[in-house]
């Protein structure tokens, strides 16, 4: 069935610490890939997208992830995390063969950074 | 410019009866998408409008569930005769055009007790 994985469920990490998140979809074709974070009490916002061009997409608050084609992946990294990065982080995707235009969720990661 | 708004923010009712859920997307944005997150879930999507066209209401879980929307305004999600799996918060999001960057409101917390 099409989907979209992220590996882990929580995480649990201290200030300064790097960050990588997993997402894997199993969509065919030309997707669009985003990555949404909800902090706690507000609502989700947009991280950082991908459409095409560069692999390696910027987003806000010094996050960033690589699209990896061959790999089905869009890993979300950050090199050094604060304690305010304590959110949920969700990754999407849309387009392509199968996903259409509605976005298609993983279950969501919970980031918890003490200070 | 005002973002995504939704009402209510939070709303209680009794198992069989009927609620409307708000939702005003950005103005200027054509397409229109309601989700659903139940606890500890990802987001589910639930119907999709774009423009005049006919809505997408492929992931619309049971004929209970109904959603419309005027032009490119105002949508309201209606689900009659809740049940307690129900209970989720519904999200409404806008975009400029399909397939572009998506915008959530603040979601309306739905319990059926």
């Amino acid at each position: 069935a099409q989907s979209v994985s992220q590996h882990n469920h929580h995480v649990i990490l201290s200030e300064a610490a790097s960050l990588e998140l997993g997402c894997n979809y199993s969509y065919g074709g030309t997707v669009n890939l985003f990555w949404y974070v909800q902090y706690p009490g507000q609502h989700l916002q947009l991280l950082l997208k991908y459409f095409s061009g560069d692999p390696l997409v910027k987003g806000i608050k010094g996050f960033e992830a690589e699209f990896i084609k061959s790999k089905f992946s869009f890993n979300l990294r950050k090199p050094s995390v604060q304690w305010s990065d304590t959110a949920e982080y969700f990754c999407a995707v849309n387009g392509g063969r199968q996903a259409g235009t509605a976005l298609i969720f993983g279950k969501g990661t919970t980031l918890s950074v003490s200070s | 410019g005002a973002g995504v708004s939704q009402s209510p923010s939070n709303k209680v009712t009794e198992k069989g009866k009927d609620v409307e859920l708000r939702c005003d997307p950005i103005s200027g944005h054509t397409a229109l998408y309601w989700y659903r997150q139940r606890l500890g879930q990802g987001l589910e999507f639930l119907i999709y409008f774009q423009g005049n066209s006919a809505p997408d209401k492929s992931g619309l879980p049971s004929d209970r569930f109904s959603a419309e929307r005027t032009g490119e305004s105002v949508s309201t999600l209606t689900i009659q005769r809740t049940q307690q799996e129900d209970s989720a918060v519904y999200l409404c999001a806008s975009s400029l055009v399909s397939l572009g960057e998506q915008y959530f409101g603040p979601g309306t917390r739905l319990t059926v007790t």
